[in-house]
């Protein structure tokens, strides 16, 4: 596809269960941001990779969050003991030049995180 | 990066010109000032950015005052469709590029 495709588009844990969320960027792009957004909010900056390289992830709520982008294409964000404050939605974005171009972001649809 | 300050809500009538306001009176002379759209359900949507020039494009027109601490977002003829929420950010260009959202202003756009 032509656009930022996430997966799962949605998906329920039970409160302690690790989740993993999946972007695949647009082919080429070489920054990719995670955002999270809870309901009724913008979206929150989490992490920042510059393709393989993650640059910047002062926005993690805390070390139960990881992410990783091991080939510079495909990142995954993985949650463990999931609490309920991380039930949100979960977005990703991709630009094609760095990040401190000016260039636009492409977003994903998102994955929709529910925490029982 | 700035903050933002933009009203919660409008409403705007079918094909009038919606004008989105936006402050960012502590905005650095290389904060572009960006404005993104979230439609419900789906991931934000680039509009358009400017630095001091006023800019145009094929979705919008963005107005920046001269002391750049205000500016417009104007949609021309506005559709139900343009019916979201908008996000006025001012991002440095120097940093790691993320963009710091607000709350935005929700646009109803009505028949």
């Amino acid at each position: 596809g032509a656009g930022v495709s996430q997966s799962p588009r949605y998906k329920v844990a039970k409160r302690g269960q690790d989740v993993a969320l999946r972007c695949d960027p647009i082919s080429g792009h070489v920054s990719l941001f995670w955002y999270q957004q809870a309901l009724g909010q913008g979206p929150e900056f989490l992490t920042y990779f510059q393709n393989e390289a993650q640059l910047d992830k002062s926005g993690l709520p805390s070390d139960r969050f990881f992410a990783e982008r091991p080939e510079g294409s495909v990142s995954t964000l993985k949650i463990q003991r999931t609490q309920q404050e991380d039930s949100a939605v979960y977005l990703c974005a991709s630009s094609l030049g760095l990040a401190f171009n000016t260039g636009e972001l492409f977003f994903g649809e998102g994955s929709r995180l529910t925490v029982l | 990066d700035a903050k933002t300050t933009q009203p919660p809500s409008m409403d705007c009538a079918e094909g009038r010109a919606a004008n989105l306001p936006c402050n960012h009176s502590t905005i650095s002379g290389n904060e572009y000032v960006y404005w993104y759209r979230q439609i419900h359900s789906q991931g934000p949507q680039y509009i358009i950015h400017g630095l001091k020039n006023n800019e145009t494009n094929e979705m919008a027109s963005l107005i920046i005052t001269e002391d750049r601490k205000s500016s417009t977002l104007i949609l021309p003829h506005a559709t139900l469709r343009d019916t979201a929420v908008y996000y006025c950010i001012a991002r440095g260009s120097g940093n790691t590029g993320k963009l710091i959202f607000g709350q935005g202003t929700t646009l109803q756009v009505k028949p």
